[in-house]
């Protein structure tokens, strides 16, 4: 049984470019939440996705967006890249649109801003 | 939601048992506390959640005393395999935070 795959592992932009972010929940699941890590840091929830639309949503611009497919997957987009956007950011995939709960994560993506 | 705090690091030995506090003042009704192990290069991993008083299940206990002001995650006899970096996180239904976290290193 697959758990939470997350797409690309590592990638490098540029100040001002746009980047897109998969995410695959475990099997099960139907509700998929973003974070955004930054080094040295713990997690900061960005979203939450349940039945294909944004449930949830911390303090994130709204150059932060996402999507969820019908088949439960996930993208994060971020436009407009900032340095300060560099950071691992985790996709977590639960059942039932709860934030409480045991949330299963990926490995990350690590988005390098340069 | 509430601020959550917890010690940097902590050491210890390999067969000890470890606890580590997080403190809450300002946690809501609504607010539960959760504990999440994250190894290097990997997502974080659930360990436990409770509302007060006390929950356990096989990896870890977890303290909540009636005020709710503070939580204590009790590790049993631990390994080095258990050194890691722990997460505080208060969550309700609208929102969450994970604390800074704490890294735990245990030596043989």
């Amino acid at each position: 049984d697959a758990g939470v795959t997350q797409s690309p592992t590592h990638l490098i932009k540029t100040r001002g470019q746009q980047v897109t972010l998969r995410c695959s929940p475990k099997s099960g699941h139907d509700t998929v939440s973003w974070y955004q890590q930054a080094l040295g840091q713990g997690p900061q929830f960005i979203f939450q996705y349940y039945e294909e639309e944004e449930r949830q949503r911390g303090n994130f611009p709204d150059r932060f967006s996402g999507h969820q497919f019908p088949n439960y997957s996930s993208e994060l987009n971020v436009n407009a890249l900032l340095l300060g956007d560099s950071a691992l950011y985790l996709c977590a995939s639960s059942f039932g649109k709860r934030l409480t709960g045991e949330l299963f994560f990926g490995e990350g993506s690590r988005l390098t801003v340069l | 939601l509430a601020k959550t705090t917890q010690p940097i690091s902590m050491d210890s030995y390999e067969g000890q048992e470890v606890n580590i506090t997080c403190s809450h003042n300002n946690i809501a009704t609504n607010d539960y506390i959760t504990w999440y192990q994250q190894f290097p290069s990997q997502g974080p991993r659930f360990i436990i959640q409770g509302y007060k008083t006390k929950v356990t299940n096989e990896v870890a206990s977890l303290f909540i005393p009636a005020d709710r002001k503070s939580s204590t995650l009790s590790l049993p006899r631990v390994s080095l395999s258990d050194t890691a970096v722990y997460y505080c996180l208060v969550v309700n239904n609208n929102d969450m935070r994970f604390g800074a976290g704490t890294r735990l290193t245990v030596k043989p």
